[in-house]
């Protein structure tokens, strides 16, 4: 069975500190790779999208960004952090198009990142 | 327009009761409908695939309207643990790609 995996789950940084979370996924190949945030009391927000090693898009302008060095490992850093950063990030797959397996989109458990 | 509207309550309910959310859309290309679960502060959960004939999972039901673009649920039976926030999932598959648009989602609170 496919699982997900999200790390750190709560993190406080301060303000113009850099950031990395790191999400993998096991038990599928070739799978598309989502960034979303949460901010308290709003919707999802998708931030980046994958549908390949290296295929990043952006989805908003921000100081925030992707990359998918391996199949299953999607990142998120960013340089400086500001305190409009803070919120609550989830990293999600969903199976490709092309593999017929369905459409769900299936969540790690997300980061708490508070910027101080 | 919102590519994916739903009434953001709350929804305040006796338990036992039967309630029942909509969810309109925008993008008339869209192909897979879902239903996600968020508790309070953790990642959402699929609940349920919505299709136009109409499914039920227990005291769950969800139904697509493709003509005029909307979904609903409606949840019979209403248990203290129904409690959440209810997001409506839209999603279009574009050059391999899967566009996948949430809604900002449905709180429901359940009332002793």
């Amino acid at each position: 069975s496919q699982t997900i995996h999200q790390w750190p789950a709560t993190l406080v940084q301060p303000v113009g500190s850099p950031l990395s979370l790191e999400c993998t996924v096991e038990g599928t190949s070739n799978p598309n790779l989502y960034w979303y945030r949460q901010a308290a009391g709003r919707g999802l927000q998708l931030l980046f999208y994958s549908v390949g090693i290296g295929q990043i898009s952006s989805e908003v302008p921000q100081n925030l960004s992707a990359s998918r060095p391996q199949d299953r490992q999607f990142i998120l850093s960013s340089k400086k952090l500001l305190l409009s950063d803070s919120g609550f990030y989830l990293c999600a797959w969903s199976h490709h198009p092309g593999q017929g397996a369905g459409n769900t989109i299936y969540f790690g458990e997300g980061s708490w990142l508070t910027v101080v | 327009r919102k590519e994916v509207e739903q009434d953001p309550g709350p929804f305040n309910v006796p338990e036992g009761a039967t309630v029942a959310f909509n969810c309109t859309y925008s993008n008339s290309a869209s192909q897979s409908f879902f239903w996600y679960r968020q508790d309070c502060r953790k990642e959402p959960k699929l609940l349920m695939s919505v299709y136009s004939s109409g499914n039920e999972d227990g005291r769950f039901t969800a139904q697509l309207n493709r003509a005029s673009q909307y979904i609903s649920l409606l949840i019979r039976d209403s248990k203290l643990s129904d409690s959440a926030t209810y997001l409506c999932v839209v999603i279009l598959n574009s050059g391999g790609y899967q566009k996948v648009t949430f809604g900002t989602g449905t709180k429901l609170q359940v009332i002793p």
